[in-house]
C-alpha cells in the first residue's frame, strides 16, 4: 500500500500562496472525491482543513482551498501567515476500501 | 463539545500485546465511523484501520492485517484497538479519529506505543 506522495517541503514568505500537491492514481485520489487534507503543527493532533477535495469545515480560515485535476489534488494557501507553518498531509479513500495517507509536506513560512 | 481520548499505550515487549481504548464524548458516538491512525516517530500519517457506525465492517491496512482488530462498544461510547504480535515498526502515536475513510473531523491527542526488549 504505497503513500501518496507529496513534496517533502515548501515555503513562502507572508502574504504569499503556496500549493501542496498530492499525487495517487486512479485507484484512489482520482477514482473518488474523497481527498481530505490536514494540519499538524509539533506535537500536536492532526486537524482536517479540507474534506471532499474543496470543502472546509467550519472555522477554517478561507485562505485554504482544495482542488482535484486527474490523479492529483492540491492544498492551496493563500495570505500566508506565520502560524500557518506546519507539515500537512493530505489522505484519500481507495478502490480497496482502505484510507491512505500521503508522506507529509512540511510548510516553512520564511 | 467533542473529546476523544486514548489510553493504553505503554512499553510492550516484540511479540506481546496490548489494547488502545478510545473514549468519545460530545456527539453521538453510534451514529458515526471510527478510525484509527498512527504516526512512527518522526515519521508521517499511518492510515490503521476503520470501522462503521454498527461495527460491521472494519478494514485494515496490509500492514497490520491478521495482527490487529478493532471493535467497538457503542453502549459505553468506547472504540478499542486490540493489538498482538506488535513489531518493532508497530511502535508509534496511535491517534483515534473520528470519521470513517472519507475524512476525519476529530482526533484525540494519541497515545504512545513503545516496542522494545
Amino acid at each position: 500500500q504505497s503513500a501518496l506522495t507529496q513534496p517533502a517541503s515548501v515555503s513562502g514568505s507572508p502574504g504569499q500562496s503556496i500549493s501542496i500537491s498530492c499525487t495517487g492514481t486512479s485507484s484512489d485520489v482520482g477514482g473518488y472525491n474523497f481527498v481530505s487534507w490536514y494540519q499538524q503543527h509539533p506535537g500536536k493532533a492532526p486537524k482536517l482543513m479540507i474534506y471532499e477535495v474543496n470543502n472546509r469545515p467550519s472555522g477554517v480560515s478561507n485562505r485554504f482551498s482544495g482542488s482535484k485535476s486527474g490523479n492529483t489534488a492540491s492544498l492551496t494557501i493563500s495570505g500566508l501567515r506565520a502560524e500557518d507553518e506546519a507539515d500537512y498531509y493530505c489522505s484519500s479513500y481507495r478502490s480497496t476500501n482502505t484510507g491512505v495517507f500521503g508522506g507529509g509536506t512540511k510548510l516553512t513560512v520564511l | 463539545e467533542v473529546q476523544l481520548l486514548e489510553s493504553g499505550g505503554g512499553l510492550v515487549q516484540p511479540g506481546g500485546s496490548l489494547r488502545l481504548s478510545c473514549a468519545a464524548s460530545g456527539f453521538r458516538f453510534s451514529s458515526y465511523a471510527m478510525t484509527w491512525v498512527r504516526q512512527a516517530p518522526g515519521k508521517g500519517l499511518e492510515w490503521v484501520s476503520a470501522i462503521s457506525a454498527t461495527g460491521g465492517d472494519t478494514p485494515y491496512a496490509d500492514s497490520v492485517k491478521g495482527r490487529f482488530t478493532i471493535s467497538r462498544d457503542n453502549s459505553r461510547n468506547t472504540l478499542y484497538l486490540q493489538m498482538n504480535s506488535l513489531r518493532a515498526e508497530d511502535m508509534a502515536v496511535y491517534y483515534c479519529a473520528k470519521g470513517g475513510i472519507r475524512f476525519l473531523d476529530y482526533w484525540g491527542q494519541g497515545t504512545l506505543v513503545t516496542v522494545s526488549s
